[in-house]
């Protein structure tokens, strides 16, 4: 069964910083292409970013280009955010999402709540 | 950036009854790239309808999709009480992937 659990989320003010991870179970993580996908709460999706899966290949949404970075850790099938410079407009539920081809979405995680807030 | 519109923004209808869901993209995006997403309060999404028209797995076939080049439609042909959810379409025609805005399916 695939699963993906994210942790990470919480609290932090404007202008700090927070990680956000993903562990992956049940698939070769490996061979797969992964994303970040967030939403405002009450309101719409949003794509963030995703990686290929030898993390040679990353993208962004204009959003979050220079602020945010997608990593990986193969080794340990995880996937990261990284989060620098985090704005109001940056609260959000962060799902970790496998993506099949296209790329479409398949498997979704239950989401980590980032607040940012003074 | 490629902007998908989703209409109506609300539906209200009652089970058993046909749903039809509206997606219109900004510019033409190959039938292959546009697919479906259904979410329920407190749930993540769950992919329901790819290339346009194939069923994820476990989506029952009262489910279907149809469309090309700006203008896809995603069919529900006989509501049942656990299809009343936040629909939205999504497009990956290049490296930038966007999300329609929603369409809520609500019981009338």
């Amino acid at each position: 069964e695939v699963q993906l659990v994210e942790s990470g989320g919480g609290l932090v003010q404007p202008g700090g910083s927070l990680r956000l991870s993903c562990a992956a179970s049940g698939f070769t993580f490996r061979s797969c292409w992964m994303s970040w996908v967030r939403q405002d709460p009450g309101k719409g999706l949003e794509w963030v970013a995703h990686i290929k899966p030898d993390g040679s290949e990353r993208y962004y949404v204009d959003s979050v280009k220079g602020r945010f970075t997608i990593s990986r850790d193969n080794a340990n099938n995880s996937l990261y955010l990284q989060m620098n410079s985090l704005r109001a407009e940056d609260t959000a539920v962060y799902y970790c999402a496998r993506i099949s081809s296209g790329p479409i979405f398949d498997y979704w995680g239950q989401g980590a709540l980032v607040t940012v807030s003074s | 950036e490629i902007v998908l519109t989703q209409s109506p923004g609300t539906l209200s209808l009652s089970p058993g009854e046909r749903a039809t869901l509206s997606c219109w993209a900004s510019e033409s995006i190959s039938s292959r790239h546009l697919a479906w997403y259904q979410q329920k309060p407190g749930q993540a999404p769950r992919l329901v309808i790819y290339g346009s028209t194939t069923r994820a797995t476990g989506i029952p076939d009262r489910f279907s999709g149809s469309g090309s080049g700006t203008d896809f439609t995603l069919t529900i042909s006989r509501l049942e009480p656990e299809d009343f959810a936040v629909y939205y379409c999504q497009q990956c025609g290049s490296s930038i992937v966007t999300f329609g805005q929603g369409t809520k399916l609500e019981i009338k």
